[in-house]
C-alpha cells in the first residue's frame, strides 16, 4: 500500500517566478492538507482541501493556492516567489472520521530553494 | 497561535526517561504528537482527545490536562530509535484538521 508521495523532491526557482508541487494521498484517503516547514521550525499549516473544495486556511498570502482534483491528489501553486518562501513543503492525507480529530499521514516532502 | 514545547532539546541515555511539555493559550479540542527523524517526514504517535485521557505508543505515553491547556509526552527507558525531533500539534474546535505546530523538542539518545 503506497503512503503520501510529492513530487518533485527537490526543486529550485528564481526569486519572482511560479511553481507547482504536486500530492498523491494514501489509497483510501480524501482528504489533503499542506504544511511549509522552515528549517529548524515545526510544520505551518497552509490549508486543506476535501471533496475539490478549500476547507480551511492557514495565515498565507493569496500566492499560495492550491487544487484538488477528482482523484483527490492535490497541487499546490506558489506565485511571485519569494527568497522567504525557501522550505520544505509537507502534504499530508487523512480521512475524517464524523467530527472527531484524525491522524494525518504526511509525505516526504517537496524541498524548494529560491534563489 | 502556536504552541509552546519545552524543552528545545534534551539529551538521554539509553534507558533513561525524559518528559517533552506541549502549552497552548487557547482552548484545546486535541493534541498530536509527532516524531521526525532527519530528512524525514513526520510519524504520527498518537492523538489525545480534551478529557485528560492518557494514551501509549510502546514505551512512549503521553496526557493531556485539559484545564491547563498542557499535553506531555513521556519516553520511559529510551531506546536509540528515539532520538529525533518531537513535535506536538494541536487542534481547537470547529477547525478540525488544522493543525498548529510547535517548534519542536529535539531528543538525541546516546549509546
Amino acid at each position: 500500500d503506497a503512503g503520501v508521495t510529492q513530487s518533485p523532491t527537490h526543486l529550485i526557482k528564481t526569486r519572482g517566478q511560479q511553481v507547482t508541487l504536486r500530492c498523491s494521498p494514501k489509497s483510501g484517503h480524501d482528504t489533503v492538507s499542506w504544511y511549509q516547514q522552515a528549517l529548524g521550525q515545526g510544520p505551518q499549516f497552509i490549508f486543506q482541501y476535501y471533496e475539490e473544495e478549500e476547507r480551511q486556511r492557514g495565515n498565507f498570502p493569496d500566492r499560495f493556492s492550491g487544487h484538488q482534483f477528482p482523484n483527490y491528489s492535490s497541487e499546490l501553486n506558489v506565485n511571485a516567489l519569494l527568497l522567504g518562501d525557501s522550505a520544505l513543503y509537507l502534504c499530508a492525507s487523512s480521512i475524517p472520521t464524523g467530527g472527531q480529530p484524525y491522524e494525518q499521514y504526511f509525505g516526504p516532502g517537496t524541498r524548494l530553494t529560491v534563489t | 497561535q502556536q504552541p509552546v514545547q519545552s524543552p528545545q532539546a534534551v539529551i538521554l541515555r539509553e534507558g533513561e526517561d525524559a518528559v517533552i511539555n506541549c502549552s497552548s493559550s487557547k482552548a484545546l479540542y486535541s493534541v498530536h504528537w509527532y516524531r521526525q527523524k532527519h530528512g524525514e517526514a513526520p510519524v504520527f504517535l498518537m492523538i489525545l482527545l480534551k478529557g485528560g485521557e492518557q494514551k501509549g505508543h510502546d514505551k512512549i505515553s503521553a496526557s493531556f490536562n485539559e484545564k491547563k491547556q498542557q499535553s506531555s509526552l513521556y519516553l520511559t527507558a529510551s531506546q536509540l530509535s528515539y532520538s529525533g525531533t518531537y513535535f506536538c500539534g494541536t487542534e481547537i474546535a470547529d477547525s478540525w484538521g488544522k493543525l498548529q505546530f510547535g517548534s519542536g523538542t529535539q531528543v538525541v539518545v546516546t549509546p
